[in-house]
């Protein structure tokens, strides 16, 4: 079974700032996929950014990127530039890959981010 | 374009009553999951459907069922329920992978509050 932990409940950071969230995973897979999902107060889960096991090259989407660190089990994201708009719980997540089948999602605790002034 | 959707929105129901939560996946998606999440806590898996056959099954209490119909949509049935049984009911959408993942599509959820 994979496990994802997130260790920072909360964080907070100032407008305009870089901040950094972090997540650890245990897997005995080679192949499978890593997520960063956002969930503002509006509860709806909004997928942030992706990343394949086998991609060496770390994801970038606009302000958001991701340091995959494979051998590590380890996958921050990285937020530049944070805007009010940011402020959300943050999940990991991780899934497999699938042929025939589901493939569910298993997420971390979740880190709740404050955007401040 | 369309979203997943889902309904009702928020439900109360008092203890031991029965609930039923309806999705309706993005049109040509074959993969349903359901997903509870407590409050203050992370999105927990259910259970997943592929092609109308269950395929995976979580932390999902023997007083839940659910199927997918042959129009895709599914359902997920809650009897007698419980205090604990509150929580945000999110259901989710994709294409099966084919070797690969692609991505589940979140509905809004919906909102249940037991009394």
């Amino acid at each position: 079974a994979q496990t994802v932990t997130q260790s920072q409940p909360e964080m907070s950071v100032q407008e305009a700032e870089t901040v950094t969230l972090s997540c650890t995973y245990d897997t005995s897979e080679n192949n499978y996929y890593l997520f960063w999902y956002k969930q503002p107060p509006s509860r709806q889960m909004i997928l942030v950014i992706r990343q394949e096991a086998y991609k060496q090259q770390n994801a970038t989407e606009n302000r958001f990127s991701v340091n995959f660190q494979k051998a590590a089990k380890s996958f921050s994201l990285k937020i530049s530039d944070s805007q009010l708009g940011d402020t959300a719980m943050y999940f990991c997540a991780f899934a497999r890959p699938t042929t025939g089948t589901a493939s569910k999602l298993t997420f971390g605790t979740g880190t709740r981010l404050q955007v401040t002034l | 374009a369309a979203g997943v959707i889902q309904s009702p929105r928020h439900l109360i129901k008092e203890k031991r009553e029965t609930a039923t939560l309806k999705c309706y996946p993005i049109p040509r998606h074959d993969t349903v999951y359901w997903y509870q999440q407590g409050p203050g806590q992370d999105p927990q898996f259910l259970i997943s459907f592929y092609e109308k056959m269950q395929s995976d099954k979580g932390s999902i209490p023997d007083r839940f069922s659910a199927q997918q119909f042959s129009d895709y949509h599914s359902e997920l049935n809650m009897s007698s329920l419980e205090l604990g049984d509150s929580a945000l009911y999110f259901c989710a959408s994709s294409i099966e992978g084919g070797g690969s993942y692609n991505e589940q599509f979140f509905g809004p959820g919906t909102r249940l509050t037991v009394l």
